[in-house]
């Protein structure tokens, strides 16, 4: 069983700021991937980044990063230089690597940059 | 590619009517996944299929669900009868799946359901 927490419902960060969203969670698996997903107005879902579990360095992603920090179950995400076009909701998710395939979403944190 | 394709994409029906949500996946993908989103309840998956079988449908809520894959290029997700806590946004996704690593999963524009 896979369960997701985000404890910030809403974030808000003036433009051009660095902004970090918390993601806690827990996990039967031995192996597993962890996602940060952007959820726009439009409501499409688009991935941010991903990170798997057996690698210790933190993935990048342009102004996108994480801090997996394993053992305490943590994951968050951080944005530099925060631009409008980032105002969305932002949700953690995690999937295992074996027979089970879906995503388990925490349930989001609405990050608002301000002008 | 088209991406994901979902239709329709906003339904609004009257309690009691029958809804069918469809879905076409990425060409080539072979696992089909059925998301609904809700205030209260977040993210939720609701069944997935893989190589057009259902492997994990326990997420379905009730009888009144049921969701279909009758070949690699197309799925339904139908209610009935519908009820307004069925109103959310559903979406579909899709993968392609190999082994044990990492397939991303690609999601549709959802379809916004309401139930009068």
């Amino acid at each position: 069983a896979q369960t997701v927490t985000q404890s910030q419902p809403e974030m808000s960060v003036q433009e051009a700021e660095t902004v970090t969203l918390s993601c806690t969670y827990d996990t039967s698996e031995s192996n597993y991937y962890l996602f940060w997903y952007k959820q726009p107005p439009s409501r499409q879902m688009i991935l941010v980044i991903r990170q798997e579990a057996y690698k210790q360095q933190n993935a990048t992603e342009n102004r996108f990063s994480v801090n997996f920090q394993k053992a305490a179950k943590s994951f968050s995400l951080k944005i530099s230089d925060s631009q409008l076009g980032d105002t969305a909701m932002y949700f953690c998710a995690t999937r295992g690597s074996g027979s089970a395939r879906q995503l388990t979403f925490g349930s989001g944190t609405q990050l608002t940059v301000l002008p | 590619d088209a991406g994901v394709i979902q239709s329709p994409r906003h339904e609004v029906t009257e309690m009691g009517q029958e809804v069918t949500l469809r879905c076409k996946p990425i060409s080539g993908h072979n696992s089909l996944f059925w998301y609904r989103q809700t205030m209260m309840r977040g993210l939720e998956l609701l069944i997935y299929f893989n190589n057009n079988v259902p492997i994990d449908d326990s997420g379905m809520p009730e009888d009144r669900f049921s969701a279909k894959m009758p070949n690699a290029s197309f799925s339904t997700l139908k209610i009935q009868p519908s009820e307004p806590r069925d109103s959310a946004v559903y979406f579909c996704a899709s993968s392609f799946t190999s082994g044990r690593g990492y397939n991303e999963q690609f999601f549709g524009p959802g379809t916004r359901l309401t139930v009068l």
